[in-house]
């Protein structure tokens, strides 16, 4: 079945560790993207993608960094600067042409040790 | 920038039909979307409106008024499975289709 993978489902950071979220999707879709989810609120974008090799910021990209390098895969690092890191990440992947909807990964709920 | 509103709770019965209204605020409007999410999952897609008027899936309907930068999402025949967060999600134009959620409204169905 396609679908999206993303992992770990959980991860704990240290003080002035990065970490990487990993993604990956089979379902042949162009545009990829990263969203924040804090508690009782909406999605917030960071990152997306269209095409390999290249992405663009979103709405809250300050702390996070991302690579795409495979058409699959579209890993997020939350890094050291980014200081509330406690949240839940979503990563989906849509189609290119007109609008299609996003289709979403499971999610990592990442907290700080 | 863009702005959406809309209910942060709703409580309806089983069986009932419940309505979950959506105002946006934005530049560069495409469409608006609804998705659904269950505590602690995965968003999923529910409807799509472009253009103004209903458009039925099942029990589910979603309505846009672009002139009013309003939107609805209708919900018949309650199930209790149904008692999920739905967010209004607002579709940017321009080629990446970028996406900005409402805050969602936490429905409750009661038995």
């Amino acid at each position: 079945d396609g679908g999206i993978t993303q992992s770990p489902k959980y991860l704990f950071r240290k003080e002035g560790q990065n970490v990487t979220l990993s993604c990956e999707q089979n379902l042949n879709h162009d545009a990829m993207y990263w969203y924040r989810q804090d508690p009782g609120q909406g999605l917030r974008l960071i990152y997306y993608s269209q095409i390999v090799n290249d992405f663009q910021k979103g709405d809250i990209a300050e702390g996070y960094s991302v690579s795409r390098e495979k058409k699959e895969s579209f890993p997020l690092t939350v890094t050291s600067a980014q200081k509330n890191p406690t949240a839940f990440y979503l990563c989906a992947s849509s189609g290119n042409r007109g609008y299609q909807p996003q289709h979403f990964g499971d999610g990592t709920r990442l907290s700080i040790l | 920038g863009q702005s959406l509103e809309q209910p942060s709770e709703v409580t309806a019965v089983e069986g009932a039909i419940v309505q979950i209204n959506c105002t946006y605020q934005t530049s560069g409007f495409y469409g608006l979307s609804w998705y659904q999410q269950h505590d602690g999952g995965a968003p999923t897609f529910l409807s799509y409106n472009a253009l103004d008027g209903l458009e039925e899936t099942g029990r589910f309907s979603s309505f846009l008024s672009r002139s009013d930068s309003y939107g609805y999402l209708l919900l018949q025949e309650l199930q209790m499975k149904d008692s999920a967060s739905y967010f209004c999600a607002v579709v940017l134009s321009g080629s990446a289709r970028q996406l900005t959620f409402g805050s969602g409204t936490q429905l409750t169905v009661l038995p």
